[in-house]
């Protein structure tokens, strides 16, 4: 069966400093894979996408995340990080038209 | 642009209780969906719909029941509430083959 691991429940990060968020899936098909933001009481929202092509996928407000197919990981990644990305994140795969979502890493970015 | 509608956004129901979770979309898409979120283990789907008049169980389907009402609708009632279905339940849609989800606010049910 499919999963997905986010090995960080929550990552604490002053302001400016660089991020990496975690995710590794487990699969022996190909797989699609998202990163999702969740501001608190809110929806997720797509922040990239990795289906198929550069193994290096930009998303909005400065993300990127990179597709290793080895080492089946999906870590997201920030240079910089603002205040203003205080959020949950989830990595998900998409396999045989289900999603499978990670557990969810809070970001904490302190000033 | 709606996107997707849940309502309610709360309920509080007791033990044995009934109701049903609405939701909406109004972006004609295909695929529609009904996860559960419970603090430290992600989203767990409950149901899906990939088409009208098609519904699958996922991975946590015991105590739930789906309709696919027309393209737009689809909704999740709760037969018999149990404090474990305490949860934020959110809808989400999906378009053509591949493509990501499209989240509602989501809902707060607490079943004391």
């Amino acid at each position: 069966a499919q999963s997905v691991t986010q090995l960080d429940s929550q990552v604490p990060v002053f302001e400016e400093a660089p991020v990496e968020l975690r995710c590794n899936y487990s699969s022996s098909v190909s797989v699609y894979l998202f990163w999702y933001v969740q501001y608190p009481n809110q929806g997720l929202q797509l922040l990239l996408k990795y289906l198929s092509g550069s193994t290096l996928v930009k998303g909005i407000n400065g993300f990127e995340a990179e597709f290793n197919k080895s080492q089946t990981s999906f870590h997201l990644r920030k240079p910089s990080v603002h205040i203003s990305d205080t959020a949950e994140y989830f990595c998900a795969a998409l396999n045989f038209n289900k999603f499978y979502f990670g557990s969810g890493t809070k970001l904490n970015v302190k000033p | 642009n709606a996107g997707v509608t849940q309502t309610p956004k709360f309920q509080v129901l007791k033990t044995g209780q009934s109701m049903t979770l609405q939701c909406a979309q109004d972006m004609n898409h295909n695929s529609m969906y009904w996860y559960r979120q419970d603090p430290g283990m992600g989203l767990r789907l409950i149901y899906y719909s990939a088409s009208e008049g098609t519904t699958d169980k996922g991975e946590v389907p015991n105590g739930y029941n789906v309709s696919r009402l027309n393209k737009r609708e689809f909704s999740l009632r709760l037969e018999s509430a149990a404090p474990s279905q305490t949860s934020v339940y959110f809808c989400a849609s999906s378009g053509q083959v591949n493509s990501p989800l499209h989240f509602g606010n989501g809902t707060r049910l607490t079943v004391t």
